[in-house]
């Protein structure tokens, strides 16, 4: 079974500019997740899908972050502008449904660099 | 919101050594706890999910316990090895229909060979 699968890997920019990260998940997997690592903090939930729609993006930076996941597939998390705290990990990452019990499947993340 | 915390912030063993990490979440609608291995440039990897007060599981060397009534949770390694160099990350669910989980900041493990 393919794994949830991440890109860009790595990306470096300037701030104020703009960045998209793209992931796939595993495939039936109806519960989307994006997750932002800090470096020394925990992975914080920004926006949670379920098949096509959002279930929680209470911490989602809306005035520079947009997430979508059409069709209830692929995902694209978005960045514009970037500032210098958006340096981190983003995680993406995929469940068969909204149950907290059920196990989270992580993507190798997109480590970003806002210089 | 939840606060969940993972003690130590790190730790160095020595090949052979036995080590256990802390996780703590408030115990007040609680409803799963999970734990993971992240490995440098590798996902984050499930080790355990665990729902009933006083579950223990076990992964190889790699076991586990939780108590949800006074909110916490144990990770076990009986002797370490280097490929056990990881952060190891814990996260609390409560009982909702959003599944969402609370991250502490990890515990970061090094075995010297």
């Amino acid at each position: 079974e393919a794994g949830v699968a991440q890109s860009p890997r790595y990306k470096i920019i300037e701030k104020r500019q703009s960045v998209a990260f793209w992931c796939n998940p595993i495939s039936g997997h109806a519960t989307l997740y994006w997750y932002q690592q800090i470096l020394g903090q925990g992975p914080k939930l920004l926006i949670q899908f379920q098949n096509n729609g959002v279930v929680d993006d209470s911490q989602l930076p809306k005035d520079r972050f947009s997430a979508e996941r059409l069709k209830g597939v692929d995902s694209t998390l978005k960045i514009q502008p970037a500032k210098l705290e958006d340096s981190a990990v983003y995680l993406c990452a995929s469940s068969r449904g909204p149950d907290s019990g059920n196990t989270i499947y992580f993507g190798e993340g997109s480590w970003l660099t806002v210089v | 919101i939840l606060n969940v915390e993972q003690s130590p912030q790190s730790l160095h063993v020595q090949e052979g050594d036995s080590t256990n990490f802390t996780c703590s979440f408030p115990s007040s609608n609680f409803y799963a706890l999970h734990w993971y291995r992240w490995e440098t440039a590798k996902s984050p990897e499930a080790l355990f999910v665990m729902t009933l007060n006083g579950d223990e599981k076990k992964k190889g060397r790699i076991s586990a316990t939780l108590n949800t009534k006074e909110g916490y949770s144990y990770l076990y390694i009986k002797g370490s090895q280097p490929e056990d160099s990881a952060t190891y990350l814990c996260a609390s669910g409560i009982a909702s229909n959003t599944g969402k989980l609370i991250f502490g900041q990890g515990t970061t493990l090094q075995v010297k060979p």
